[in-house]
This record gives C-alpha cells, sequence and structure tokens, in this order.
C-alpha cells in the first residue's frame, strides 16, 4: 500500500458525461501528478500540482481540469467524454516538487469506461 | 527532447534464474533520474528502483539491481533469483532535472516468470 487513495476504483459512464476522479496523497506529500493509461497511448503525463498551483502540463486535453484543495487531496475533472477517454488514471504523489529524484508513489488508479 | 525506449514487448525467464531488461533514455540535462516500476495485473504501480545521472555506483535494490551506462544511455533492469510473483509489467521512466517536472514512462516490456 503506497498511501495514495483514488476513488472511485471503477467508473462506467457514457459519452458526453462528465466525471470527477479524486486522489489524496500521501500524508506529508505536497505535489500530486495524474497519468492517463491506455493500450494505445501507453503511460502518459498529465498534469501536476505542488502545494495548490499548477506546475507542469503534459497531454492533458482541453475537455480534462485538475485542482488541488488547501488539505491537498486533488481532483481531476473528465469532460465531454469521448470512448477512447477509457482508460485508467493514475494519481501520484511525492514530497517535493522538483529534481530529477523525486520518487512518485502511485495511487490504485481509477479505471474508466466511457460507454 | 526526452525519449524512454523498451524494445522487448516480452520476456520469458525461468524460476530462480536472472533476467535482463532493457532502457534506453535520450535526453539533454545533464541532471535527470532514471525509474523502474512494476505493474502487476492488479494494475497498481511499484515504484523498484532509482538511478541518478551523477550517481557513479549503480543502484541496489534487494533482489533488483540498475545497470546504469551512462556514455551509452541504458539503463537496464537487472533482476536475480527470479521468482514467480516477478511477473508482471515493467515500466523504465525518466525525469530531467532542469525545469522540467514531469515524469515520461516507455512502453513497457512484459515478464514472465515460468515454473
Amino acid at each position: 500500500d503506497s498511501g495514495v487513495t483514488q476513488t472511485p476504483k471503477h467508473l462506467i459512464t457514457a459519452t458526453g458525461q462528465r466525471v470527477t476522479l479524486r486522489c489524496s496523497p500521501r500524508s506529508g506529500d505536497l505535489s500530486v501528478y495524474w497519468y492517463q493509461q491506455s493500450l494505445d497511448q501507453g503511460l502518459q503525463f498529465l498534469i501536476q500540482y505542488y502545494n495548490g498551483e499548477e506546475r507542469a502540463k503534459g497531454n492533458i486535453l482541453e475537455r480534462f481540469s485538475a485542482q488541488q484543495f488547501p488539505d491537498l487531496h486533488s481532483e481531476l475533472n473528465l469532460s465531454s467524454l469521448e470512448l477512447g477517454d477509457s482508460a485508467l488514471y493514475f494519481c501520484a504523489s511525492s514530497v517535493g516538487s522538483s529534481g530529477p529524484y523525486n520518487e512518485q508513489f502511485f495511487g490504485p488508479g481509477t479505471r474508466l469506461t466511457v460507454l | 527532447a526526452q525519449k524512454i525506449t523498451q524494445t522487448q514487448p516480452g520476456m520469458f525467464v525461468q524460476e530462480k534464474e536472472a533476467v535482463t531488461l532493457d532502457c534506453t533514455y535520450d535526453t539533454s540535462d545533464p541532471s535527470y533520474g532514471l525509474f523502474w516500476y512494476k505493474q502487476p495485473s492488479s494494475g497498481e504501480m511499484i515504484f523498484l528502483i532509482y538511478q541518478g545521472s551523477y550517481d557513479q555506483q549503480n543502484a541496489t535494490e534487494g533482489r533488483y539491481s540498475l545497470n546504469f551506462q551512462k556514455a551509452r544511455k541504458s539503463a537496464n533492469l537487472v533482476i536475480s533469483a527470479s521468482q514467480l510473483g516477478d511477473s508482471a509489467m515493467y515500466f523504465c521512466a525518466m525525469r530531467e532535472g532542469g525545469g522540467g517536472f514531469k515524469t515520461i514512462f516507455g512502453a513497457g516490456t512484459r515478464l514472465f516468470v515460468k515454473a
């Protein structure tokens, strides 16, 4: 158990809908990262927050947004869902925000299925 | 630009034997970190080992060691005395130290350990 929690574990929804994925980082970690893992794209970095502020953006679609709250939990909002958004979404956390060594601890993931 | 290449989609190894999973990378940043993660069929991402670009010695963690050849830009994972529980997907990842916060992942290698 990494100490990172994600809810829900599974989510099934329809095209065009909006969903919210939630992540609670490990105690003491200030950074939260979101990743998308799909069969065709592999594991892709989406976005990072550090202590409530956005720090880095990766391959995140405009239909997706995220935020980190004062209690450091984070939410990833996915809207106007398409079939291709079906994937495993991981949240990871780390103590710091930068530097080559910044061990990220991954949550169990949320499996999103868009029908 | 950052790039991680894992050329072995699948590998077989006999139980108790050692196996090497290949990873090559490309970066122009002199400061970077290399990571290996294990993803079992249950889906979670488990951190295995880290190597910094300035580390003089190869990293080791129990049965895992990282064969770091800087000039060749390779960071191969060696698993000694393979166990059935080592059957999983293995991802090599890299994070640059200068300015970039995102971690990029290779496509992964699926390891099958035979009894």
